[in-house]
């Protein structure tokens, strides 16, 4: 198994220009989530899809959308990308909704946007 | 709103030393607490995870502790090895989502 796989791994956008990360699972997993790690910040929650189907927002959602294609993917888009949308990415799945249990997140390896 | 500190920020000790990282957050109306492990340039390991109603997972050379009614959590490394130079990160799961701290860097010298 592949688990949680990104693309791309890293990305230079200009300001204004627009991009899609991609993500997929392989893991059969519900609950998928979108991260933006910078320093001093830790991780903070983008988006979430907590089944196929649905999506809410998380912490700081402004200038992103989302799209839960199907099971295996979820993809975060950047529409008009800013320099403060410099940063890494992380797609993570879980086999059930945060909150309803003990269940364990799985992470991507990570893309590395940079907006000049 | 949840927050959730660890400290130091960095950390370095010489091989062999037992050490302890340290979490804390202000809401103990958590549904979990998991400890994270995060190489440079990579993506998060999940180490290990603690249901609010217990007080403590093990594996291998970790051991995590969860004590809510103090707000905290430790991550226990017992012989220290060059290997576990790493970002640990906890992170608490409870209304949707999960909060991260921002990580104890641990450096462990030869």
């Amino acid at each position: 198994n592949a688990g949680v796989t990104q693309t791309p791994k890293f990305q230079v956008l200009k300001t204004g220009q627009s991009m899609t990360l991609q993500c997929a699972q392989d893991m059969n997993h519900n609950s998928m989530y979108w991260y933006r790690q910078d320093p001093g910040m830790g991780l903070r929650l983008i988006y979430y899809s907590a089944s196929e189907g649905t999506t809410d927002k998380g912490e700081v959602p402004n200038g992103y959308n989302v799209s839960r294609l199907n099971k295996r993917e979820f993809s975060l888009r950047l529409e008009s990308a800013a320099p403060s949308q410099t940063s890494v990415y992380f797609c993570a799945s879980s086999p059930a909704s945060l909150g309803t249990g003990s269940v364990w997140q799985y992470f991507g390896p990570g893309t590395r946007l940079t907006v000049t | 709103k949840q927050e959730v500190t660890q400290i130091p920020a960095a950390l370095s000790v010489p091989e062999g030393e037992n050490l302890v990282l340290n979490c804390s957050f202000t809401d103990s109306a958590i549904y979990n607490l998991q400890w994270f492990r995060q190489d440079p340039g990579k993506g998060l390991t999940s180490l290990l995870l603690i249901q609010s109603s217990q007080r403590e997972q093990t594996s291998g050379r970790l051991n995590a502790s969860l004590d809510k009614s103090s707000g905290r959590s430790t991550l226990y490394i017992a012989a220290s090895q060059p290997g576990d130079s790493a970002t640990y990160l906890c992170a608490l799961g409870g209304g949707g989502k999960l909060i991260f701290g921002q990580g104890t860097e641990l450096s462990v010298k030869p």
